[in-house]
């Protein structure tokens, strides 16, 4: 069964820095898709950034970026010049063919100023 | 703006009572999904519907149920079978849920549900 691993539950950066969030995913499959969604205090999830497994060009959104590492079977997420409206829990998610998304237990992010 | 909505935003149940969640999407999405989310822990898979009138069980049905009577709506009840009900629970879309793997799912604001 595939399942996916965020071992830090808590990460804080410095407003202006750069943070970087892991995840990892155990899967037989070679056709899948990644995600990270983004959780603020409001609860409303949010999609980040998606990753297709078949392309190895790392997505990309503003300043978000993925460092996807197929072989490794690796998912982080960079954020870039972090903001404090970039305080969230993120999570990362995996889909399968049937596009049934198993997520990750998440990590908080915690931006100080 | 198009977006799902679901109400209500706090729900409190008492013993041996069935409550029902709202979830209505204006999207004209195919597929739609219930998810539970606790403490610390990522979202399970309660029930998902990929079409109108029919809908698959998740990893957690058991203690609830769920109708897919209209595309725009799809509403969940936590029947008084499920024991541990207190948890957030989030309701999603998506355009297609088979064949078209990668499709993003969008997501309501939640409803809290807590015991009294």
């Amino acid at each position: 069964a595939q399942t996916v691993t965020q071992s830090q539950p808590e990460m804080s950066v410095q407003e202006a820095e750069t943070v970087t969030l892991s995840c990892t995913y155990d899967t037989s499959e070679s056709d899948y898709y990644l995600f990270w969604y983004k959780q603020p205090p409001s609860r409303q999830m949010i999609l980040v950034i998606r990753q297709e497994a078949y392309k190895q060009q790392n997505a990309t959104e503003n300043r978000f970026s993925v460092n996807f590492q197929k072989a490794a079977k690796s998912f982080s997420l960079k954020i870039s010049d972090s903001q404090l409206g970039d305080a969230a829990m993120y999570f990362c998610a995996y889909a399968d063919s049937n596009y049934q998304l198993i997520w990750g237990a998440g990590t908080k992010l915690i931006i100080k100023p | 703006d198009g977006g799902i909505t679901q109400s209500p935003k706090y729900l409190f149940r008492k013993e041996g009572q069935n409550v029902t969640l709202s979830c209505e999407q204006n999207l004209n999405h195919d597929a739609m999904y219930w998810y539970r989310q606790d403490p610390g822990q990522g979202l399970r898979l309660i029930y998902y519907s990929q079409i109108v009138n029919d809908f698959q069980k998740g990893d957690i049905a058991e203690g609830y149920s769920v109708s897919r009577e209209k595309k725009e709506s799809f509403p969940l009840t936590v029947t008084s079978a499920q024991k541990n009900p207190t948890a957030f629970y989030l309701c999603a879309s998506s355009i297609s849920a088979l064949g078209l793997g990668g499709q993003p799912q969008h997501f309501g604001d939640g409803t809290r549900l807590s015991i009294l």
